[in-house]
């Protein structure tokens, strides 16, 4: 166990639908980031919370969004879903704002149909 | 300039081989380098990671060695067991980026 606590594990939704991915970083921990895992593209980075700012932003597309809470989980928003987006999302968390050191939850899987 | 490039793609090692990874990069202000060892069904771990001011950097059977002036490093691991099997991932970053940038990824699969 990291420390990093991703829910749900697996999500099957259909096509145009909405979800939404949650993280816990570890405790400790200020900093979050969302990446996704697909085949093709490999693991890209999407979206950094620091303390509850977003700090930094990827290849995030516009009909995805993200928060963190005061409590420091974060969650992740994917609307209108389309079945590209069937991947491997993946939280990590940090101490501070720098990402050294990176530790990673153990994903939520999502598929689309 | 912001990408990683890994390979290769896939590698066989007989038990007891040496792995060898490599990744280039382009962005020489890229202060970081770290690899990350992903099993099935888990998130990446990190491995080991090294900063340009060094050239190699040991820990167990894991070594990083860093070319800075090609702009290369790359991973050994020494007497690789099957347990090694797994997806290794190479990545860069600089502080203030927030962010790593990841290689594609080698799967790496060791034969008793």
């Amino acid at each position: 166990d990291s420390g990093v606590t991703q829910t749900p594990k697996h999500l099957i939704t259909a096509t145009g639908q909405r979800v939404t991915l949650r993280c816990s970083p570890r405790s400790g921990d200020l900093s979050v980031y969302w990446y996704q895992q697909s085949l093709d593209q490999g693991l890209q980075f999407l979206i950094q919370y620091y303390n509850g700012e977003e700090r930094a932003k990827g290849n995030i597309l516009e009909r995805f969004s993200a928060q963190q809470f005061p409590d420091l989980h974060s969650e992740l928003n994917l609307s209108s879903l389309e079945l590209g987006d069937s991947a491997l999302y993946f939280c990590a968390s940090t101490v501070g704002g720098s990402n050294y050191g990176y530790t990673f939850g153990s994903g939520t899987r999502l598929t689309v149909v | 300039q912001q990408q990683v490039k890994q390979s290769p793609q896939s590698l066989i090692v007989q038990k007891g081989g040496i792995s060898i990874i490599n990744c280039a990069y382009e962005n020489t202000a890229f202060d970081y380098f770290p690899w990350y060892q992903q099993f099935p069904g888990k998130g990446p771990a990190l491995l080991i990671a090294i900063r340009p001011d060094v050239s190699e950097k040991k820990e167990g059977r894991f070594t990083i060695s860093f070319n800075k002036s090609a702009k290369q490093f790359s991973l050994h691991i020494m007497d690789s067991q099957p347990g090694d099997s797994a997806t290794y991932f190479c990545a860069a970053s600089y502080n203030q980026g927030g962010k790593l940038i990841f290689g594609q990824g080698t799967e790496l699969s060791v034969k008793p």
